[in-house]
């Protein structure tokens, strides 16, 4: 249980365009889905927090306007990188919590998707 | 605000022995979780190991287990009969109830034949 996809995991687009990255939850319900950007050899770094029926809270120094979340539903959430630029290029990450009680709340997380701006 | 640290950028051990990744974190609350994560070259996230704040016993799942010490603010993972399949990047991460989750920086972990 507790299986978290992501869609696509490779995505090679031309500078200017938008891109699409879908977050699932496949075996449970989320309330609270996260996504993360990773560069190379570096840890995790938390873009947004996406609440479903709500706006998305953003980290500081993260565009809300250039990366665009919607969580429409319980099991999806999802990423939109606004007319992307090489700078986007990276490693994107999401997660979906589990469990409203101390003993089962954890993260589990997505395989990822790589996104390389031309 | 809640910092982890990772002092360990790399490590390597042979197969077969135990080694011990170091996570020193700080925060003022008392209600929390600790996690260990394993990223290996997939980049897929695979939750290895959870301790309740709350809890004195230290959590163990099979050859994995932690040594947690509240009072010094320190989670550290031991991993015992190291395999070649453990090879990966091992991410410390904190959460607080009903939030987000903050990582250390990784420890880089080789299992050697």
């Amino acid at each position: 249980g507790a299986v978290v996809s992501q869609h696509p995991s490779w995505v090679i687009c031309k500078s200017g365009t938008s891109v699409k990255i879908e977050c699932r939850s496949l075996d449970f319900q989320a309330t609270t889905m996260f996504w993360y950007r990773q560069f190379p050899k570096q840890s995790l770094m938390l873009m947004a927090t996406s609440n479903e029926g709500s706006k998305a809270t953003y980290e500081q120094g993260v565009e809300k306007d250039k990366f665009l979340i919607n969580h429409a539903s319980l099991t999806l959430s999802t990423l939109t990188v606004t007319s992307a630029h090489p700078e986007d290029s990276s490693f994107y990450i999401c997660s979906a919590r589990i469990g409203t009680h101390s003993y089962q709340e954890t993260q589990y997380f997505g395989p990822g998707t790589r996104l390389l701006v031309l | 605000a809640q910092t982890v640290t990772q002092s360990q950028p790399e490590m390597s051990v042979q197969e077969a022995e135990t080694v011990t990744l170091s996570c020193t974190y700080d925060t003022s609350e008392n209600n929390y979780y600790l996690f260990w994560y394993k990223q290996p070259p997939s980049r897929q996230m695979i939750l290895v190991i959870r301790q309740e704040a709350y809890k004195q016993q230290n959590a163990t799942e099979n050859r994995f287990s932690v040594n947690f010490q509240k009072a010094a603010k320190s989670f550290s993972l031991k991993i015992s009969d190291s395999q070649l399949g453990d090879t990966a990047m091992y991410f410390c991460a904190f959460m607080k109830h009903n939030n987000d989750m903050r990582f250390g920086a990784g420890t880089r972990l080789t299992v050697k034949p």
